[in-house]
């Protein structure tokens, strides 16, 4: 069974379009995490939700919104993609708010704006 | 600024030949130091937490220790499947927010047979 599940794998658009990642954690987590590894390998956090309210949001383009229908899934939309846009994006869970250490990543998503 | 800088960025060993990656931080408030594993391809993978100087972890071939102004990991006689990105982050309190985590670039590990 996989914990912590991205859709899609790699996802490739042209500059302009509107694109949503989605995200769904099977673990029975309260807390959910959207962060960004760009072409230099830095990892830094964009959001986070505790049992659907937004507790963490970083210093990100208003382009970025997250959605958190239930506190099993947490979806990334991004409006009017730019090329610095690309970069890997994961989404990751854990039990409790600010439990870093027990976090569980997703796969990744592969961004690739042209 | 904040800051996590690791070194070396890249590092090929022998297996079995033993040797440290390094983890300096220049924040302020620190609540905690984790150590991740990244296989290509793959999210990270929680390995340790670290939260006072003086305090050391151990898995398998893994230890983690910390001080006031950096953290090492060392590996003792790596093998090939030790092989990926190693992670550093940090949890610091900045101006009474205990939320912000911040990730060093890591350093490629590479362990040849």
């Amino acid at each position: 069974d996989t914990a912590v599940s991205q859709t899609p794998k790699y996802l490739v658009t042209q500059m302009g379009n509107d694109k949503s990642i989605k995200c769904e954690q099977n673990l029975g987590h309260d807390t959910m995490y959207w962060y960004k590894q760009d072409s230099k390998k830095f990892l830094k956090i964009m959001f986070s939700y505790n049992n659907k309210e937004l507790i963490i949001n970083e210093t990100v383009p208003n382009r970025f919104s997250p959605k958190s229908p239930d506190k099993a899934h947490l979806n990334l939309h991004i409006n009017s993609l730019e090329l610095g846009d690309s970069a890997v994006y994961f989404c990751a869970s854990s039990p409790s708010k600010l439990s870093y250490n027990e976090q569980f990543f997703g796969p990744g998503t592969r961004l690739t704006v042209l | 600024e904040d800051q996590v800088t690791q070194s070396p960025e890249a590092l090929r060993l022998q297996e079995g030949e033993s040797s440290s990656l390094n983890c300096s931080y220049t924040v302020s408030g620190l609540r905690g130091l984790f150590w991740y594993r990244q296989d290509p391809g793959k999210g990270p993978e929680f390995l340790f937490t670290l939260y006072s100087a003086g305090e050391e972890k151990e898995k398998e071939r893994l230890k983690a220790t910390l001080t006031k102004k950096e953290s090492f990991l060392h590996i003792t006689a790596p093998k090939p499947e030790d092989s990926a990105t190693y992670l550093c982050a940090v949890q610091a309190d900045i101006m009474n927010r205990d939320d912000k985590i911040i990730f060093g670039k890591g350093t490629r590990l590479h362990i040849l047979p």
